[in-house]
């Protein structure tokens, strides 16, 4: 299976509030996982990589963070919201040979 | 450094009609070449590949990708559009470094299919 969750599909949240977003991985043990940015009208950008439990590296410096506390477990966070972190996040898992697998998306608007 | 550029933000093709999407890379040897076709409110899809060998390759939906190493371009076409084709699509090249291989990807083509 290669089947990635992420929730929740979408969210409102007011600035300054913080942020949670969650994504699972089914399939095979330490996968490399991504978790990509889609803002209104842009491309993808990605944001954070991990190789392995507790293994984060950052291609944007941001007001956002990760962590991988589990294996196949990725989250996305966020001390204080700003209105520019609204867009479309997604998490990503390698699948051999560079390709990714995507999950569904979550949809984030900050007010 | 590495780039992957989508010259069209927006393209509107009439059904049946033929498409191509244009995608040209810059790197330094040749890429792992992606198309990605994502619809709205969705993640991503896997369209095609080309990694060697045959430089036109063919993926799902009657979709299929040329690779010219002396334009830097890799191109995905489509002989006849359908209406469900109406989605974002998106170029994209991997990087690989010791943390792993990371999708580069392009900004993107939105595609419009008239009736």
């Amino acid at each position: 299976s290669q089947t990635i969750h992420q929730w929740p599909a979408t969210l409102v949240q007011p600035v300054g509030s913080p942020l949670s977003l969650e994504c699972t991985v089914e399939g095979t043990s330490n996968p490399n996982l991504y978790w990509y940015r889609q803002a209104a009208g842009r491309g993808l950008q990605l944001l954070f990589y991990s190789v392995g439990i507790g293994q984060i590296s950052s291609e944007v410096p941001q007001n956002l963070s990760a962590s991988r506390p589990q294996d196949r477990q990725f989250i996305l966070s966020s001390k204080k919201l700003l209105l520019s972190d609204s867009g479309f996040y997604l998490c990503a898992r390698e699948a051999g040979l560079a390709e990714a697998f995507f999950g569904q998306g979550t949809r984030l608007t900050v007010v | 450094a590495q780039s992957v550029t989508q010259p069209d933000i927006h393209i509107t093709v009439s059904e049946g009609a033929s498409l191509e999407l244009r995608c040209n890379y810059s790197y330094g040897a040749t890429p792992y070449l992606f198309w990605y076709v994502q619809s709205p409110g969705q993640g991503l899809q896997l369209l095609l590949k080309y990694f060697s060998g045959d430089t036109l390759v063919q993926g799902i939906k009657g979709f299929e990708a040329e690779f010219k190493r002396s334009q830097s371009s890799f191109n995905l076409r489509k002989p006849s559009v359908h209406w469900s084709d109406a989605a974002e699509y998106f170029c994209a090249v991997v990087l690989f470094n010791n943390a792993g291989n990371m999708l580069t990807f392009g900004g993107g083509t939105r595609l419009m299919v008239k009736p």
